[in-house]
């Protein structure tokens, strides 16, 4: 079946503009997650949805960044007033079940340049 | 909250050679551990998960082994192969009312024929 897919796939833009990423998770899947991966790095956990609505957001770096979901489904994270300091591939994943541990399945990410 | 550690940065080895990483945990209630490969240019995939009631998982060329007592879990690859060569990513899963999982900061394995 399908997996994770985002787009775009890369956005380049200038500092100042706002962007918006797009997320759309595995058909049936209830968790969502967004992270940020910056050059050579790990993940950066930014938010944890179950269902449309966001328990857990704690990893966002600033009140630029926000994060909806509608219908238990699409995800959008918006960054406003980009900064240089924003570029970094920006992932999602999702998971089948809120509770007990299970596997996450990640997109291909979004790749963000601010220049 | 949970710390994941991970060793080596990088490793090279020569096509056929094995391959190891290691990665340590803090949190001793965290039950599930997968492995991820990330190529370039791709979102993380899931290739390997062991949880806490077994201490060995093996699929092909790749195991992972887990000691609950020192908190450290391994990824071996085996007769490695060019096409092996990736970043991976341990990772140990924690509630913090919810699961979650806290990811290492990944191994660059390059394989050279």
């Amino acid at each position: 079946g399908a997996g994770v897919s985002q787009s775009p796939s890369n956005k380049v833009t200038e500092k100042g503009k706002d962007v918006e990423l797009r997320c759309d998770p595995i058909s049936g899947h209830t968790a969502l997650y967004w992270y940020r991966q910056s050059l050579g790095q790990g993940l950066e956990f930014l938010i944890y949805f179950q269902g449309n609505s966001a328990p857990d957001k704690s990893g966002l770096p600033s009140d630029r960044f926000s994060a909806e979901r509608t219908g238990g489904s699409v995800s959008t994270l918006t960054i406003q007033r980009t900064q240089q300091e924003d570029s970094a591939v920006y992932l999602c994943a999702s998971s089948p079940k809120p509770a007990y541990p299970n596997e996450q399945f990640f997109g291909p990410g979004t790749r963000l340049t601010v220049l | 909250g949970e710390n994941v550690e991970q060793h080596p940065s990088t490793l090279s080895v020569q096509e056929g050679d094995s391959a190891v990483i290691k990665c340590t945990y803090s949190d001793s209630a965290s039950n599930y551990f997968p492995w991820y490969k990330q190529e370039l240019g791709k979102g993380p995939q899931l290739i390997i998960d062991i949880r806490s009631n077994v201490g060995e998982k093996k699929d092909q060329r790749i195991a992972v082994t887990l000691n609950k007592t020192a908190k450290h879990f391994s990824l071996h690859i085996t007769e490695t192969q060019p096409e092996d060569s990736a970043v991976y990513f341990c990772a140990a899963n924690w509630m913090k009312g919810y699961s979650t999982l806290t990811f290492g900061k990944g191994t660059m394995l390059l394989v050279s024929p």
